[in-house]
């Protein structure tokens, strides 16, 4: 059983829509990510929190929005999205300390905007 | 900039064969380290194993071993007698730092197909 928990596992949106991706970590962890995985690409890491305050945003369009309340939870506010925003998103956590950065991944939602 | 280069999009073996999966990397940094990971079909990826730049050991797990050739860049990832469960996406990764602040920046993937 994973220790990353995703929810929902499909969701299928249309462009006009606002929905939320959720996220949950059940090993003490303090670093949470958010990565899309688009077909035939390399993961794209898009957020990165660290202590709950937001470290790394990668170039990503507002139409994204991250959400961290605590160091267990992790949200991504989705709107207006666009078509090719249709991928997987994965979201991952890890142990903020001196050791390098092994981190553990979520099964993913499944995205697919119409 | 940090790249990983997975030249292998897709293979495709039979049981039990031996199967290597290619991984170059470039970074100018001294300090890094390498990443494995399996996406099985269920979506999520699995942590396999996590090398940093001053061992160039060689491991071996079980059916698994990595062969990390600093000279050319290369993590290579050979499974030995394939199962079919081994079928997945696999996934090199390479961080320049410690922490939450590193990135992992990630090949391609190259889908592994292991027929009965």
């Amino acid at each position: 059983e994973t220790g990353v928990t995703q929810t929902p596992r499909h969701l299928v949106m249309g462009m006009t829509n606002k929905k939320s991706l959720k996220c949950e970590q059940h090993l003490g962890h303090n670093a949470m990510y958010w990565y899309k995985q688009s077909a035939k690409k390399p993961l794209e890491l898009m957020f990165v929190y660290s202590l709950e305050e937001r470290v790394e945003n990668n170039s990503v369009p507002s139409r994204f929005s991250p959400e961290c309340p605590n160091s267990s939870h992790l949200f991504l506010h989705l709107h207006t999205l666009q078509p090719e925003d249709s991928a997987l998103y994965l979201c991952a956590s890890s142990q903020d300390s001196g050791n390098p950065n092994e981190q553990f991944f979520g099964p993913g939602t499944r995205l697919t905007v119409l | 900039a940090q790249k990983v280069t997975q030249a292998q999009t897709e293979i495709s073996v039979v049981e039990k064969e031996d199967v290597t999966l290619d991984c170059v990397y470039e970074t100018r940094d001294t300090t890094y380290y390498l990443f494995w990971y399996k996406q099985p079909p269920s979506g999520e990826l699995v942590f396999l194993i996590r090398r940093n730049s001053f061992d160039e050991q060689n491991e071996i797990s079980g059916r698994y071993s990595w062969n990390f050739q600093k000279s050319t860049s290369s993590f290579n990832f050979t499974i030995t007698a394939s199962q079919v469960v081994d079928s997945a996406v696999y996934f090199c990764a390479l961080s320049d730092s410690t922490g939450a602040n590193s990135k992992l920046t990630f090949g391609k993937g190259i889908t592994l197909s292991v027929r009965p």
